[in-house]
């Protein structure tokens, strides 16, 4: 599986879009990207996910570069609530694939008033 | 819908007591996932199961742990004896069929083991 780095922290003032930055070099042409994020002692939730486009759900958009080497997850109208940990998570798409979900360290968001 | 329940959400037990914590997935789900949870490790995958049958424990740090999964609607997540440095919290997570959604995971509330 590919591997992904993101900053360790980052700060947004608050009704501010956060960019959250993520790096995959490694990427093979099956495997897509995940979101996750993890408030404080809550199990993580899921936010969002692609493979090649761009998406966008209610709670944000991603955008994938086109060489896939990386993406930026964004919340648009940033809140004290999305203060939390974000994991970008790669993995191989398929039915066999519905497995391992490998958190790294995450960037820890900081939203603030 | 019920998400994920976990029980208990908090344990304390001293060192050498076996502790069981439990894990009821969404109904219709086939993957069921267990992770812990500790400051200086991050998350850490243990065990997940498909349709009841384990399919990867490389996580499971050692012989006192196991995971058993009896039937589509239950889980535990075993420690015999149990030490201090399992102190941590463990999550369950289950996921639907990739066929059908795209295969996020569900996890719950966690279980907050304490053991001294």
């Amino acid at each position: 599986d590919a591997k992904t780095t993101q900053p360790p922290s980052m700060d947004c003032a608050e009704g501010r879009a956060a960019n959250l930055p993520c790096n995959h070099s490694t990427i093979s042409g099956n495997e897509y990207v995940y979101w996750y994020r993890q408030i404080h002692s809550q199990g993580p939730q899921y936010i969002i996910h692609g493979l090649k486009n761009n998406e966008t759900n209610e709670m944000a958009s991603l955008i994938i570069t086109e060489d896939r080497k990386s993406s930026t997850l964004i919340l648009p109208h940033a809140t004290l609530r999305d203060t939390a940990v974000y994991y970008c998570i790669v993995r191989p798409g398929g039915y066999s694939s519905a497995s391992k979900i490998i958190f790294g360290s995450g960037t820890r968001l900081s939203i603030r008033p | 819908d019920a998400g994920v329940i976990q029980s208990p959400r908090h344990e304390v037990t001293e060192m050498g007591q076996e502790v069981t914590l439990r894990c009821k997935p969404i109904s219709g789900h086939d993957y069921l996932f267990w992770y812990r949870q500790t400051m200086m490790r991050g998350l850490e995958l243990l065990i997940y199961f498909n349709n009841n049958v384990p399919i990867d424990d490389s996580g499971m740090p050692e012989d006192r742990f196991s995971a058993k999964m009896p039937n589509a609607s239950f889980s535990t997540l075993k420690i015999q004896p149990s030490e201090p440095r399992d102190s941590a919290v463990y999550f369950c997570a289950s996921s639907p069929p990739w066929v059908k959604v795209a295969g996020e995971l569900f996890f719950g509330e966690g279980s907050r083991l304490t053991v001294l």
